[in-house]
């Protein structure tokens, strides 16, 4: 079964570090990009950042570039996303998800095929 | 970035109505666009993609259309198991920019 599995919960204070993560298995990990969503609370999904864990090229939103990384290991076939210091408007579920992407009449489509379960992350003084 | 807008914002339906949720992107996406399904406390889970190309395993209930900037998720007899939140998204360009959700609810 292709799965992704997210590390859990978290309560940091503002100005801590956090670093999250995301497991895959099931799949060729290597070669699927994993990509990042937030869900502020009560609030919709935004596309944070991507990273193919084959060579960790990475590609951030204009609105989270600077704001956090994300990297991936794929001896262990895990994603990570991290914050150095982190802020009270950080707080939110994040979701990581990998890509998929299939040929339909000559052009190729991205999607989100697979998702984590999310991790919450309360950021509270 | 490209913005996705999607109306309503939310509705109230009953079981077996026909739903129609419709999403524009700010400029031709082709048919760059996925929906997907989102309940509280679950992971999102991919409906549509190209457009119109229902993903394995959802049922044929759910079907898309539309190209360029005006597309549309239509739930032909809505399901207990169908209330939720719905979004769309446009792959054309990075960011890979979402609508803002529609909420589907019991009437």
């Amino acid at each position: 079964e292709v799965q992704l599995v997210q590390s859990g919960a978290e309560v940091k204070k503002p100005g801590e570090s956090l670093k999250i993560s995301c497991k895959g298995s099931g799949y060729s990990f290597a070669n699927y990009w994993i990509g990042w969503v937030r869900q502020m609370p009560g609030k919709g999904l935004e596309w944070m950042g991507i990273i193919y864990p084959g060579d960790s090229d990475t590609r951030y939103s204009p609105s989270f570039q600077g704001q956090v990384t994300i990297s991936a290991d794929k001896s262990i076939s895990t994603a990570y996303l991290q914050w150095s210091s982190l802020k009270a408007s950080d707080t939110a579920m994040y979701y990581c998800a990998r890509r998929a992407r299939t040929g339909v009449g000559g052009t190729y489509y991205n999607y989100m095929d697979v998702w984590g379960k999310g991790t919450t992350v309360t950021v509270s003084s | 970035d490209i913005q996705m807008t999607q109306s309503p914002s939310s509705l109230s339906a009953s079981v077996g109505d026909r739903v129609t949720i419709t999403c524009r992107a700010s400029q031709s996406i082709s048919s760059y666009l996925n929906w997907y399904q989102h309940k509280p406390g679950r992971a999102p889970k991919l409906l549509i993609y190209a457009a119109s190309s229902l993903q394995s395993g959802v049922p044929s209930r759910f079907s898309g259309s539309g190209s360029g900037t005006d597309f549309t998720l239509t739930i032909s007899s809505l399901q207990p198991e169908d209330f939720a939140t719905y979004y769309c998204q446009q792959s054309y360009s990075t960011p890979p920019t979402f609508g803002q959700g529609t909420k589907v609810e019991i009437k």
